[in-house]
């Protein structure tokens, strides 16, 4: 089953926005398995954070990674127009080269 | 950087077959596990299918198992998916992915730019 996340987010140039990602049915997201990506329109997904909080070179540290509980969390800082795009978790289901992603959060920039 | 190309989608009638590839450049291919993810129209994104970098282990999700075969050829860099009983809801974009780790169970760090894929009678 797909991992839980908002379908949409928005704030405004500058603001701080949060998404989170919990496991099927409100279930335990093994956090240092989970990965974020962004996803512009038209473009292919690109890793902005891997087991749970690493952020890859070249990837802004306005981008971070936490957890709260039983969910994980991207907090994106100082929002920019360029943010505006779709954002997905992922994580190791656990059973050899598994997967499972999140329903996805279209992140909007007022 | 790391390149992927994938590449052999097009229009398949439902119950026909299609055979995607993949080429890996700028990076030592046979050091990492490779998957396929796709994205249906307008939809999320759903992993296919993962290889292990030796081959010794694959895994499908369920809604491609036993009608999908993923392979590798180290020696060509290339990462196949071999797409039989196509159905309608398999119409999707799909990726190449690379993972980060011999084995899976790590995360993706390299995507391509997609193969459509469209089944239709």
């Amino acid at each position: 089953s797909a991992l839980t996340q908002p379908a949409s987010v928005s704030g405004s140039p500058g603001q701080s926005i949060t998404i989170s990602c919990t496991g099927a049915g409100g279930g335990v997201v093994n956090y240092n398995l989970v990965s974020w990506f962004q996803q512009h329109p038209g473009r292919a997904p690109r890793l902005l954070i891997y087991e749970g909080a690493k952020r890859p070179s070249g990837v802004s540290n306005r981008f971070s990674g936490s957890k709260s509980g039983n969910t994980a969390t991207l907090t994106i800082s100082g929002l920019q127009a360029e943010d505006e795009a779709g954002y997905y978790c992922c994580s190791f289901a656990g059973t050899s080269t598994s997967y499972v992603f999140g329903s996805g959060t279209k992140v909007t920039v007022l | 950087e790391v390149q992927l190309v994938e590449s052999g989608g097009g229009l398949a009638q439902p119950g026909r077959s299609l055979r995607l590839s993949c080429a890996a450049s700028e990076f030592t291919f046979d050091d990492f596990a490779m998957h396929w993810v796709r994205q249906a129209p307008g939809k999320g994104l759903e992993w296919v299918s993962g290889i292990t970098w030796n081959s010794d282990f694959v895994g499908y999700a369920a809604s491609v198992k036993g009608r999908f075969t993923i392979s590798r050829d180290n020696a060509k860099n290339s990462l196949f998916l071999q797409m039989n009983s196509l159905r309608e809801e398999d119409t999707a974009l799909y990726y190449c992915v690379k993972d980060a780790g011999l084995y899976g169970g790590d995360y993706f760090d390299y995507w391509g730019q997609g193969t459509l894929v469209t089944v239709s009678s």
